[in-house]
């Protein structure tokens, strides 16, 4: 069975600079999808960034990107330039490309600070 | 804009009463899922539908139920809810089953039991 960890709970920035939130995951599955959402506090899941497990260089997405580290089974989020905007919950999920099912990380609180 | 709607955003109903939540969807995706989330928790999936195949988790209580009337629509149906049923239910739609795809939310509702 797939799984997903994030270890932190609650992370802090601040405002311009970069943090990194930390995923890793545990499939037996050679193909699999990585997908980061944000959701603010008005509850909307919103997509980030996706990286494939075949993928050979690491996905960015304007001030998004993804550190994969495939052997380790990690899929860190990195966002650069933090802005007070991206306080919000973030959660890494995992999708097996022979199960349907996308599963989710217990998620991290990020909180920007001025 | 093509989207995930959901309808209403906030429900209140009482212990026992029987409640349905609906999702409607303009992306002519075939695939529509379900999930429970609780309080600073990660979204919990409980069902989709694959067109009109539907796909029950294991864990997930007989006392929720769906119906898919048509590809835009899904309903969840919870026919006797408890005090433990207050959660956020997401909608969420994807094109297919496959690891790749990314899962498009509705902005969710907020379900209280009294």
């Amino acid at each position: 069975a797939q799984k997903i960890t994030q270890t932190q709970p609650g992370m802090f920035v601040q405002e311009k600079e970069a943090v990194t939130l930390d995923c890793t995951y545990d499939t037996s599955d050679p193909s699999y999808g990585l997908f980061w959402y944000k959701q603010p506090s008005s509850g909307e899941m919103i997509f980030l960034i996706y990286q494939g497990s075949y993928d050979q260089q690491n996905a960015t997405e304007g001030r998004y990107s993804l550190n994969f580290q495939k052997a380790r089974k990690s899929a860190n989020l990195v966002i650069s330039a933090s802005q007070l905007g991206d306080s919000a919950m973030y959660f890494c999920a995992m999708r097996e490309m022979n199960n349907n099912d996308m599963r989710f990380g217990a998620g991290t609180r990020l909180t920007v600070k001025p | 804009d093509a989207m995930v709607i959901q309808n209403p955003r906030y429900q209140v109903t009482q212990f026992g009463k029987p409640v349905t939540l609906s999702c409607s969807q303009t992306l002519n995706h075939n695939v529509m899922y379900w999930y429970q989330q609780k309080s600073s928790q990660a979204p919990k999936l409980l069902f989709h539908y694959y067109d009109k195949d539907f796909n029950n988790e294991a864990d997930t209580p007989d006392n929720f139920q769906s119906r898919r009337p048509n590809t835009s629509f899904c309903f969840l149906d919870i026919r006797s809810p408890g005090l433990g049923d207050a959660a956020m239910y997401l909608c969420a739609t994807s094109a297919y089953r496959s690891g790749g795809e990314k899962l498009f939310f509705g902005s969710g509702t907020q379900l209280s039991v009294l």
